[in-house]
């Protein structure tokens, strides 16, 4: 079990551009996260998915921010038109449906607006 | 309200001190909670939940439903424990909330 997937790691984009953010959970897991972390500041919960459906999605701005956890395929993070405050490291995680389980992190991509 | 506090934002100890990071949280459900550690530049960690009772790397934490806390503890802080901790807990319907993270600098 390769363990939660991100990619990119690192991502540049002009503003305006959109950034596409993928995360494949691990196998087995059926419940996405994605936090965003600022410059020295700590995790904010965004959007919560399982297959094909948003769960809770109280953190995400309510422009320009969409997620998605298709069928088939990684969850992915779009963010349109991206603005300089975007930048920051975007992390996912993934869980399964069972108790007294940690949720697991990957490693993060690191969006940089120019 | 479902919500986790860690009060301080940076935590500095000499090596062989005490360490003890702070967390509470609101939850009106049944508590799942964990501490999650993120050394430089590397993916979280999971490094004990209060649910399992053990002890990683010399770390404790007690949940306190009294107090509602569940602070992170250690007798003698090392170097290598320098990094950011985070307090997390899980709701009823698996959504993980976290705090904002206390970064520990451990002095030598």
């Amino acid at each position: 079990n390769a363990g939660v997937m991100q990619n990119p790691r690192h991502l540049v984009r002009r503003r305006g551009q959109e950034a596409r953010l993928r995360c494949s959970p691990m196998k087995g897991h059926s419940h996405v996260y994605w936090y965003r972390q600022l410059p020295e500041e700590g995790l904010k919960f965004m959007v919560y998915l399982q297959k094909e459906n948003i769960i809770d999605e109280s953190g995400m701005p309510k422009e320009r921010f969409s997620a998605e956890f298709p069928k088939e395929g990684p969850s992915i993070l779009r963010i349109q038109q991206v603005v300089r405050g975007d930048s920051a490291a975007y992390f996912c995680a993934s869980s399964p449906l069972t108790v007294d389980t940690e949720a697991f992190f990957g490693q993060g991509t690191r969006l940089t607006v120019v | 309200a479902q919500r986790v506090t860690q009060p301080e934002k940076l935590l500095s100890v000499f090596k062989g001190a005490p360490v003890e990071l702070k967390c509470n949280y609101s939850y009106s459900g049944s508590p799942e909670l964990f501490w999650y550690v993120q050394y430089s530049r590397q993916r979280l960690q999971l490094l004990l939940r209060h649910i399992s009772r053990e002890s990683i790397k010399g770390f404790t934490a007690d949940l306190n439903k009294g107090e509602t806390s569940f602070h992170l503890k250690k007798p003698f802080a090392q170097e290598e424990d320098s990094a950011m901790y985070y307090c997390a807990l899980r709701t009823g319907t698996y959504k993980y909330i976290f705090g904002t993270g206390t970064r520990l600098k451990v002095l030598a």
